[in-house]
Formats: C-alpha cells, sequence, structure tokens
C-alpha cells in the first residue's frame, strides 16, 4: 500500500534552516508528481511547493519562494524539502503528499505530516 | 496567492444532506475542476473526490462531487456522526501556476 513518511522536523530558531524528508513507498515513485502542504496551527491547508514526475518541474508559493527548496531522489524514492531563513510564519505540519489520479489530479495520498516550529 | 472561498461551517442533522460549496473563478475551478478532502482532527487530510469528480475506491457512495460554472460542491447523504470533520476544496490555478485551497468548511452533524 502506498505509504508516505515524513521526517526531520522540530524546533528552529528563527532565520536558521530545517530540511524534511518524505518517504515513499508502495507506487512506482518516479512516476509521480510530489507536493508539500502544510497547516499552521489551527489553521487551514496552505500549498507550499510541488515538483513533477522526472524532477525537472517545479513549483512554489509565493509564501516560500526563494527560500524554499523541493527536490527528489529517485534512487531513495524519498522527497525532500529544504527551508532556509525560517520565519515564526512557517510554523506548521507539513504534509507529503502524492498527486494522482487520471482526468482531475489532486492530493491522493498524504503522510502523517512533521511539525516544523519556528521559536528562539 | 488568492485561495478558494468556503463557508466557514454548515450544520445538519443526522441523516439529512448537506451540500458544501466552493468557489473559485475561471483560472481554476472553472477550467480544472476542484478536488475535496476531508480531515478529522489531529489527522491528515483524505482525499474524498478528484477534480473530475470521480471518487477514489473505497469512498462512500454517499458523497457526490460536482461543478456549476466557478463552483464546485460535495453533497453528503445520510449524514452520520463520522462525517463531523472539516473540509477543504483545491484546484489547479492555471494563471498562477500554483495549488490553491479554500479556508475550510467545518462540518456539524446536530
Amino acid at each position: 500500500q502506498v505509504q508516505l513518511v515524513e521526517s526531520g522536523g522540530g524546533v528552529v530558531q528563527p532565520g536558521r534552516s530545517l530540511r524534511l524528508s518524505c518517504a515513499a513507498s508502495g507506487f512506482t515513485f518516479s512516476r509521480f508528481d510530489m507536493h508539500w502542504v502544510r497547516q499552521a496551527p489551527g489553521k487551514g491547508l496552505e500549498w507550499v511547493t510541488s515538483i513533477s514526475y522526472h524532477g525537472n518541474n517545479e513549483y512554489y508559493a509565493d509564501s516560500v519562494k526563494g527560500r524554499f527548496t523541493i527536490s527528489r531522489d529517485i534512487s531513495k524514492t524519498t522527497l525532500y524539502l529544504q527551508m532556509n531563513s525560517l520565519s515564526a510564519e512557517d510554523t506548521a505540519v507539513y504534509y507529503c503528499a502524492r498527486e494522482g489520479g487520471e482526468g482531475g489530479p489532486a492530493h491522493d495520498y498524504w503522510g502523517q505530516g512533521a511539525l516544523v516550529t519556528v521559536s528562539s | 496567492q488568492a485561495g478558494l472561498t468556503q463557508p466557514p461551517s454548515v450544520s445538519k442533522g443526522l441523516r439529512q444532506t448537506a451540500t458544501l460549496t466552493c468557489t473559485g473563478n475561471s483560472n481554476n475551478v472553472g477550467n480544472q475542476g476542484a478536488a475535496w478532502l476531508q480531515q478529522h482532527q489531529g489527522h491528515p487530510p483524505k482525499l474524498l473526490s478528484y477534480r473530475n469528480n470521480n471518487r477514489p475506491s473505497g469512498i462512500s457512495e454517499r458523497l457526490s462531487a460536482s461543478r456549476s460554472g466557478n463552483t464546485a460542491s460535495l453533497t453528503i447523504s445520510g449524514l452520520q456522526p463520522e462525517d463531523e470533520a472539516d473540509y477543504y476544496c483545491s484546484a489547479w490555478d492555471s494563471n498562477l501556476g500554483a495549488w490553491v485551497f479554500g479556508g475550510g468548511t467545518k462540518l456539524t452533524v446536530l
């Protein structure tokens, strides 16, 4: 079965960096676009970034553009999110999600999430 | 990036029918359709409907999605206690080059 397992969350000081990982299994990782979606405490879902199945195309929300970088390692079936210049507004649970579905793709599988807390 | 518009809350009685709405524009919902997700407190979101209104395997037939113009709808019939959750819509915005989410609707089953 499809599994997405995030790791790397924690408490980080403002201005510092953190890297999240998402280990994928149960499907052919190289055939699917992948996403990061975050949810601040008590708030709704916010799309952060996505990467195409071949890794050649990346898209970012304006709120993270220039600070966050998405990448993937096909051989390790792992998705990454490098987060730099973190601020309190980046505090959230970060979910890794797969984009699937013929004809009308959506985020069809989600990980359990990794909590990132930016605080001094 | 502007998001999609959802009513913050909807309340319906047990076994009644609830219709949740999601309004966007011609660059997202109107052009690409909207997906629907359910989230229970403390859990990750779960996909209920793809952007073409098809249900993933295992999703109850009590749920049906549709679209009219720039507004997508999710109808849940025969409401059960387990339907009480937050519901989000999402769509790809071809103008922004980004995915957008609605603010979410909290469904209460009375």
